[in-house]
């Protein structure tokens, strides 16, 4: 079973659109992460919820938003995607204890805006 | 300046090579510090985890945390094939359950 997952893998659209990304954990942990990685590799940290609250929002624009229904899931919604918005997103999730407290990441979801 | 600088590489290797990979930092709040490993298309997957200054080793990895000189270190002895990826170091003030601030990674190629 895949422990961290994202959906869509892709996504091709254009600019102006509006797109959602799915993640869903099923380890039993509180706390997610969205992560944007650009072309050069550079992994950042867009936001963070801890049972289903917002516990980090790093300098992002208000057109992505995210929701977490539940602590199980974590969406990001973006709206009137623009060309620079084109990345890989990753969603992580948070568990295990002491020096083996880890991020586990999902597969990621290659947006491509045209 | 970015709070973590790494070289980009490539780094190409032959195989049973011994691999340093390094991360420079300037945040000395930074106590937690990790090295991911990430294959082409996949996504990051720890592979070593050190608290605070030290070494730590694991099989054929080895990480060094220098604190004094803000320098962390990730070393691989016979390096496979199988080792190429990229190579992310990430570090924390408070943990890795919070606000990892990633170095740009290090693609390693190890030719068989």
């Amino acid at each position: 079973d895949t422990a961290v997952s994202q959906t869509p893998k892709y996504l091709v659209t254009q600019m102006g659109n509006d797109k959602s990304i799915k993640c869903e954990q099923n380890l039993g942990h509180d706390t997610m992460y969205w992560y944007k990685q650009d072309s050069k590799k550079f992994l950042k940290i867009m936001f963070s919820y801890n049972n289903k609250e917002l516990i980090i929002n790093e300098t992002v624009p208000n057109r992505f938003s995210p929701k977490s229904p539940d602590k199980a899931h974590l969406n990001l919604h973006i709206n009137s995607l623009e060309l620079g918005d084109s990345a890989v997103y990753f969603c992580a999730s948070r568990g295990g204890w002491g020096t083996r407290e880890t991020q586990y990441f999902g597969p990621g979801t290659r947006l491509l805006v045209l | 300046q970015k709070e973590v600088e790494q070289d980009p590489g490539p780094l190409s290797v032959p195989e049973g090579a011994i691999v340093s990979l390094n991360c420079t930092y300037s945040n000395s709040a930074f106590q937690y510090f990790m090295w991911y490993r990430q294959y082409s298309r996949k996504g990051p997957e720890l592979l070593m985890y050190t608290y605070s200054s030290g070494n730590k080793e694991d099989g054929r990895f080895t990480a060094q945390v220098d604190k004094s000189s803000k320098y962390i270190s990730l070393f691989i002895r016979d390096s496979q094939p199988s080792d190429s990826a990229t190579y992310l170091c990430a570090m924390s003030a408070s943990g890795a359950t919070n606000k990892l601030i990633f170095g740009t990674g290090t693609l390693l190629a190890v030719q068989p």
